[in-house]
């Protein structure tokens, strides 16, 4: 059974760029989530989308946005980009189940470099 | 929200048992407590999860404190690839709260 598949993996842009990120869930997987992980600050919650709607949203300013289309494939965009946005950005998705007892399977990650 | 504690570091040498422990004393009666661990240059991996007994996996096994404040993770017998950052995460609150983690450091 194919994993989570992140693309691209690596990518350097430039300030003031703009960057898509997808991300393809596992089959069956309908929950996508997307956090940022830096050396300083760790890995930290950016969005959640179920069925096509996000579902929660993290402390990020609003250059960071994402969405999910009909098939659970999920995209996340960051305009603007400022060198702190360099970072691994990880998708991970889920089953629907019970609130706590979701297991999320994570992708390899996209890391972004910002010149 | 569930804040969690563990230790920045541990060590261990290969092919002994590895105890790496976690308090969460602020956890509610309904969080599952998951573990995951990330290895160099990859993303987190579901190590397993559990609500009030002990659970058991291929992986690994976890120790639930009875009342529900702190919980072990147990490595059985770790190799060198068990070297990861292992986070504990209340669920579902795992999506808003990822500490630093232990990085597990296994000697040969």
């Amino acid at each position: 059974k194919a994993g989570v598949t992140q693309t691209p993996r690596y990518l350097i842009k430039t300030r003031g760029q703009q960057v898509t990120l997808s991300c393809s869930p596992i089959s069956g997987h309908r929950s996508v989530s997307w956090y940022q992980q830096t050396p300083g600050q760790g890995l930290q919650f950016l969005f959640e989308y179920f069925s096509e709607t996000q579902r929660n949203k993290g402390n990020f300013p609003g250059r960071f946005s994402g969405r999910q289309f009909s098939n659970s494939r999920s995209e996340m965009n960051v305009s603007t980009l400022e060198l702190g946005d360099s970072a691994l950005y990880l998708c991970a998705s889920s089953l629907p189940q019970a609130s706590g007892a979701n297991v999320l399977t994570f992708g390899a990650g996209s890391r972004l470099t910002v010149l | 929200d569930a804040k969690t504690t563990q230790p920045n570091s541990m060590e261990s040498n290969e092919e002994e048992p590895v105890h790496l422990p976690c308090n969460h004393s602020t956890i509610s009666g309904t969080d599952y407590i998951h573990w995951y661990r990330q290895l160099p240059s990859q993303g987190p991996e579901y190590v397993i999860h559990g609500l009030t007994s002990n659970v058991n996996n291929r992986m690994a096994s976890l120790a639930i404190a009875e009342d529900r404040k702190s919980s072990t993770l147990i490595l059985h017998r770790a190799t060198l690839r068990d070297a990861a950052v292992y986070y504990c995460i209340p669920a579902p609150n795992y999506q808003l709260i990822w500490g630093a983690g232990t990085k597990l450091i296994i000697k040969p």
